[in-house]
C-alpha cells in the first residue's frame, strides 16, 4: 500500500507560529498532494508536488518532498486561528488512472 | 464552494435499507471519486467513473454500487445498510484522467445508519 500516514495526529500551536506536519508513503509516487478538512466539510486541495520537485510554494504554505525517504512535509508559517483544520497528504501512483490514496490526517489546532 | 454538490447532506435511515447518493460534479469535470470517511478507516477511496464508465475501484463493498449517468452525474447507492456503513460520503471531480489532477470535493453526506 502506498497510504500516507501523517504525523503528528494532532498539533496545537499558538497564532503566529509555524506548524509542520508530515507525511510517509511506501511506494513510488507519480506525485503527493496535500488537502485541507474542515470539520466535517469537504476537503480543499491545496498544494501538489509532483516526484521530480523537491520544494513547491503557495503563499504561506511550504511543501518538500523527499523521494529516496518517502517523505513530505507540509509548513504553513504565522498560522491563523482560520489555519485550524485537518490536514491530509495524498498519493498518486505511477500506475492506473488518477486515484488517491490519502492518510489520516493531522488535526490542527491554532489558538489565538 | 468548490462546484461539486452533493444531495442530501444528511441520511438518516435503519438498518437494511437501500439508500442514493447524488452527485454533480463541477462543470466540465469529466470524472467522478467517491470517498467514504468514517473515523476508524479514514478517508477511503470507492470508485471512480469517466464520462460514464467505470475507470478505477477501490475497497467498495458489493453491497454498494455506483453510476454516472450522461449528464456526468453520479449516483452511489447503498443497500442492505448495516451500522458499520454510517460515514461520511464524498464525491470529488476532476477534469480528466490523469494523475496530475486536482481532485474538488463536495460537502458529503452525512449517513447515520441505525
Amino acid at each position: 500500500s502506498q497510504q500516507g500516514e501523517e504525523d503528528p495526529q494532532a498539533l496545537s500551536i499558538q497564532e503566529g507560529e509555524n506548524a509542520t506536519m508530515n507525511c510517509s508513503y511506501k511506494t513510488s509516487i507519480n506525485n503527493l498532494q496535500w488537502y485541507r478538512q474542515n470539520s466535517g466539510r469537504g476537503l480543499v486541495h491545496l498544494i501538489l508536488i509532483r516526484s521530480n520537485e523537491r520544494e513547491k510554494h503557495s503563499g504561506r504554505l511550504r511543501v518538500t518532498l523527499d523521494t529516496s525517504k518517502k517523505s513530505s512535509s507540509l509548513l504553513i508559517t504565522a498560522s491563523r486561528a482560520a489555519d485550524t483544520a485537518s490536514y491530509f497528504c495524498a498519493t498518486a501512483g505511477n500506475s492506473g488512472y488518477s486515484t488517491l490514496t490519502f492518510g489520516k490526517g493531522t488535526m490542527l489546532l491554532v489558538s489565538p | 464552494d468548490s462546484g461539486v454538490t452533493q444531495t442530501p447532506k444528511h441520511l438518516i435511515t435503519a438498518t437494511g435499507q437501500r439508500v442514493t447518493l447524488r452527485c454533480s460534479p463541477r462543470s466540465g469535470d469529466l470524472s467522478v471519486y467517491w470517498y467514504q470517511q468514517s473515523l476508524d478507516q479514514g478517508l477511503q477511496f470507492l470508485i471512480q467513473y469517466y464520462n460514464g464508465e467505470e475507470r478505477a475501484k477501490g475497497n467498495i463493498l458489493e453491497r454498494f454500487s455506483a453510476q454516472q449517468f450522461p449528464d456526468l452525474h453520479s449516483e452511489l447507492n447503498l443497500s442492505s445498510l448495516e451500522l458499520g456503513d454510517s460515514a461520511l460520503y464524498f464525491c470529488a471531480s476532476s477534469v480528466g484522467l490523469g494523475r496530475v489532477e486536482t481532485q474538488y470535493f463536495g460537502p458529503g453526506t452525512r449517513l447515520l445508519v441505525l
